[in-house]
């Protein structure tokens, strides 16, 4: 699995949109990004996955860019209960040594303040 | 749907021993992933069991072995415990599918004394 870069902690004004970047130089061509979060002393939660389109949920929206070398996590209307860690994982369809295999990072430490 | 649940929350042992640590994913979900979560190394994948049968392991020593069941629950073992097996361990269940879209259980905080 590629491997990803993100800043260690960002913060953000709770109401207004929180971006998170993450950098996959090294994707390969049929690996997708994952974005999961985990809560202080929760499971991580998934959050969304996309190949190379952008895509949107009811949770956050995630922008790859053409090259897919990067990507960016975007909240658009962040809480107090959006503070957590975010990984950004790159993974393989899950076959072969991808079977059930997440590679997680250390992410982003993401901190709404009021 | 009830989530991943994992049995018992909090567990205390010491050195030498040996513990049993049980994960119940969600109905219909064949795929359980065990993952151990520490402040040094973070989270990091153990193995994963389809249909009773371990597809994929991560690098960690034999110590550290799981079986799954014919109902999908899964149950993973640790021998001869040291300190450093201190940590969280997370299973987490997928559906059949090509996506590794996973959920979490809340885990298991092990406390090796």
């Amino acid at each position: 699995d590629a491997k990803t870069t993100q800043p260690t902690s960002m913060d953000c004004a709770e109401g207004r949109a929180a971006n998170l970047p993450c950098n996959h130089s090294t994707i390969s061509g049929n690996e997708y990004v994952y974005w999961y979060r985990q809560i202080h002393s929760q499971g991580p939660q998934y959050i969304i996955h996309g190949l190379k389109n952008n895509e949107t949920n009811e949770m956050a929206s995630l922008i790859i860019t053409e090259d897919r070398k990067s990507s960016t996590l975007i909240l658009p209307h962040a809480t107090l209960r959006d503070t957590a860690v975010y990984y950004c994982i790159v993974s393989g369809n899950a076959g072969g040594t991808s079977y059930g295999k997440l590679t997680f990072g250390q992410g982003t430490i993401l901190t709404v303040h009021p | 749907k009830a989530g991943v649940t994992q049995t018992p929350r909090y567990l205390i042992k010491t050195r030498g021993q040996q513990v049993t640590l049980s994960c119940s994913p969600i109905s219909g979900h064949r795929s359980v992933s065990w993952y151990q979560q520490t402040p040094g190394q973070g989270l990091q994948f153990l193995f994963e069991y389809f249909s009773e049968t371990q597809r994929n392991k991560g690098n960690f020593p034999g110590r550290f072995s799981g079986r799954q069941f014919s109902n999908s629950r899964s149950e993973m073992n640790v021998s001869t415990l040291e300190l450093g097996d201190s940590a969280l361990y997370l299973c987490a269940s997928k559906a059949d599918s090509s996506y590794n879209e996973q959920f979490f259980g809340p885990g298991t905080r092990l406390t090796v004394l």
